[in-house]
């Protein structure tokens, strides 16, 4: 079965500093891996995706992500937060199989102090 | 602009009453989605759909039903059979066809039952 895991369900960091959010997955088939935020009391957005194209992906916001095939992991990162950074963030997977349809993780909550 | 509307954006209902969200999209994606979300449980399959007049059922169907009558549109129904209907739902939609199909989301609804 596929699944995805984030660790940790809340990080904070000061304005400044870097993030980094921690997806690990887990598949016998290579995943496509997707990053989406969420801004309070709204849907979700993509921020990057894997595609198997590169394993450095760079997505919207400075935000960047790296496909670790031997560590099953596509952390999300960015050198330096902004206040505007603070949101919940949310890694997926899907296959060539699926046609859509993703596995999602339970979300981790950024908090970014001033 | 494409993109997918949900409508409306917060409901009340009492308990006991059936209410249906609506979700539409001009994106003229094939697969539609319903998500549920709960604070620390990321997002939950209700039901999908990839083809008009056909949808499957997803984690958490029980207490739910859908219709795809039309390929923009796939509203979601809240039956009085569902246990714990507050909650924050998500619509989406993907392509089904290409080698990455990620999701697009509309801004959700709130539903509140008492």
């Amino acid at each position: 079965a596929q699944s995805v895991t984030q660790l940790g369900s809340h990080v904070s960091v000061s304005e400044g500093a870097l993030v980094l959010l921690r997806c690990n997955y887990s598949s016998s088939v290579p995943p496509y891996l997707f990053w989406y935020v969420q801004y309070p009391n709204q849907g979700l957005q993509l921020l990057l995706k894997y595609t198997s194209a590169a394993t450095l992906v760079k997505g919207i916001n400075g935000f960047e992500a790296e496909f670790k095939k031997s560590e099953t992991s596509f952390h999300l990162t960015k050198p330096s937060a902004h206040m505007s950074d603070a949101a919940e963030y949310f890694c997926a997977v899907s296959f060539n199989t699926n046609a859509g349809k993703s596995t999602f993780g339970d979300g981790t909550t950024l908090t970014v102090k001033p | 602009d494409g993109g997918i509307t949900q409508s409306p954006k917060y409901l009340f209902r009492k308990e006991g009453q059936n209410v249906t969200l609506s979700c539409e999209q001009n994106l003229n994606h094939d697969a539609m989605y319903w998500y549920r979300q709960d604070p620390g449980q990321g997002l939950r399959l209700i039901y999908y759909s990839q083809i008009v007049n056909d949808f499957q059922k997803g984690d958490i169907a029980e207490g739910y039903s859908v219709s795809r009558e039309k390929k923009e549109s796939f509203p979601l129904t809240v039956t009085s059979a569902q246990k714990n209907p507050t909650a924050f739902y998500l619509c989406a939609s993907s392509t089904i066809d290409r080698v990455v199909n990620e999701q697009y989301f509309g801004p959700g609804t709130r539903l509140t039952v008492t």
